[in-house]
């Protein structure tokens, strides 16, 4: 089945600095979605990316659809403690009816 | 509003037990999902209801039972289940068809001893 490559992994950084984190696939995507998630909570939908090249912004969240349909990444600027959390990106496709891809997730760690 | 609501929040079961998790939602979301997910992995999808016919079974054993009551409820109905069936249970909903974003609840913490 289609894979989405999330990376990085993991990522520690200080407060105020910039966070960037990318999912690419070896499919084309129709959709793009970006969501956070906090332990024991259900994942939050940051930022929806429907149009090939779109750039989307949520506050200090900036996603942008890549221009292949195949990669999407997503910006966070000036973070703060609550930014952490895992963050997952995940597709559809037309033909998906729903059956969103998810990627491993990135776990973001901010330290004071 | 995009809130999707799940009770319970916690539940504990043991092997013969039957129970059920509730899902609601009241923004006229016309596609509803179950999902199962593992600590630190990210949602496995279980069943898809589009316009409250289901749509999506991705062969999940039959001690999992999914159920529509209306456009607004989507219910699991658990039997049997195995210890490693412990996880959070995620219900989710999209706007106007299973195309579009989908928006997930608080979801469930089941435990099964």
């Amino acid at each position: 089945g289609q894979q989405l490559n999330q990376s990085p992994q993991s990522m520690f950084i200080q407060e105020g600095e910039d966070v960037s984190m990318n999912c690419t696939s070896s499919s084309i995507f129709n959709t793009w979605l970006w969501y956070k998630q906090d332990p024991g909570e259900g994942p939050v939908l940051l930022i929806a990316l429907y149009k090939a090249g779109e750039l989307t912004s949520n506050g200090r969240l900036t996603a942008q659809f890549g221009i292949t349909r195949k990669d999407s990444f997503l910006n966070i600027s000036a973070s703060i403690p609550s930014d952490v959390g895992i963050y997952f990106c995940a597709g559809l496709t037309t033909d998906s009816w729903g059956k969103l891809q998810f990627g491993a997730g990135t776990q973001v760690v901010v330290t004071p | 509003d995009t809130e999707v609501t799940q009770t319970p929040k916690h539940l504990v079961m043991g092997m013969t037990n039957k129970k059920s998790l509730k899902c609601e939602q009241h923004m006229g979301h016309r596609a509803m999902y179950w999902y199962k997910q593992k600590a630190k992995k990210p949602p496995e999808l279980m069943f898809v209801y589009s316009y409250e016919k289901l749509s999506i079974n991705e062969s999940v054993p039959s001690r999992f039972s999914p159920e529509c009551p209306n456009s607004s409820l989507l219910n699991l109905h658990l039997h049997a289940l195995q210890p490693e069936d412990s996880a959070l249970y995620l219900c989710a909903s999209s706007p106007r068809d299973t195309h579009y974003e989908q928006y997930f609840g608080p979801g469930t913490r089941l435990t099964v001893t």
